[in-house]
């Protein structure tokens, strides 16, 4: 069975503390791993998808990487307006795009 | 463009009441999806669609039923509202090989 492990669920962060957030998936046949930021009471905003391992992906102070097993958004010298929930969610090799999605993080950073 | 527009925004129904919660999309996407998400949850796929007269189940849909009579518009229908279906319903497009858009959300809660 598909399944997507987001870690840590809550993250405190002072402004310009870099950290990063971790999705562990499994999925048979990966076709692609999303990552969207949630602001509260609104929907998800699409960030970033990554296809294979290896595959790097940036916009301003984000970053994505992906290996086999897991991938990471890493955040540099976050600012408050960064504070958001982010979602991973996986695609399966199947004909349709469904997607799988993570519990999410909670992250706030505090100025 | 308005992208995914979802009405109501928020919804109190009555136990065994019914209910269409409104979507459409200005995109001229052929894919349309229905999530619901719970607190602490991720999201889940209630019903998708890869056309207009194309619909199939997902992850959770007792209770829903759906529709698409056009490429715009994707009602999702509750028949005998329940409290288990209280949660925040969104509503996402996308075309072959792109990622989901998602609209803001319909926050239903059943008393």
């Amino acid at each position: 069975e598909d399944q997507v492990t987001q870690s840590p669920e809550a993250l405190r962060l002072q402004e310009g503390e870099s950290s990063s957030l971790n999705c562990s998936y499994t999925v048979s046949g990966l076709r692609g791993l999303f990552w969207y930021r949630q602001d509260p009471g609104k929907g998800p905003e699409f960030l970033f998808t990554l296809y294979s391992a290896g595959e790097e992906k940036e916009k301003e102070r984000l970053k994505a990487t992906l290996t086999k097993k897991e991938s990471f958004l890493h955040i540099t010298a976050p600012k408050p307006e960064d504070s958001a929930t982010y979602l991973c969610a996986v695609r399966r090799n199947t004909g349709f795009q469904k997607l799988v999605f993570g519990t999410g993080t909670r992250l706030l950073v505090s100025p | 463009n308005a992208g995914v527009t979802q009405t109501p925004k928020f919804r109190i129904l009555k136990i065994g009441q019914s209910m269409t919660l409104q979507c459409a999309q200005d995109m001229n996407h052929n894919y349309m999806y229905w999530y619901r998400q719970d607190p602490g949850m991720g999201l889940k796929l209630i019903y998708y669609s890869v056309g207009a007269g194309i619909t199939d189940k997902g992850e959770v849909p007792n209770g829903y039923n759906v529709s698409r009579s056009t490429t715009e518009d994707f009602p999702l229908r509750l028949e005998l509202a329940a409290p288990s279906q209280t949660s925040v319903y969104f509503c996402a497009s996308r075309q072959e090989g792109n990622e989901q858009f998602f609209g803001p959300g319909t926050r239903l809660t059943v008393l």
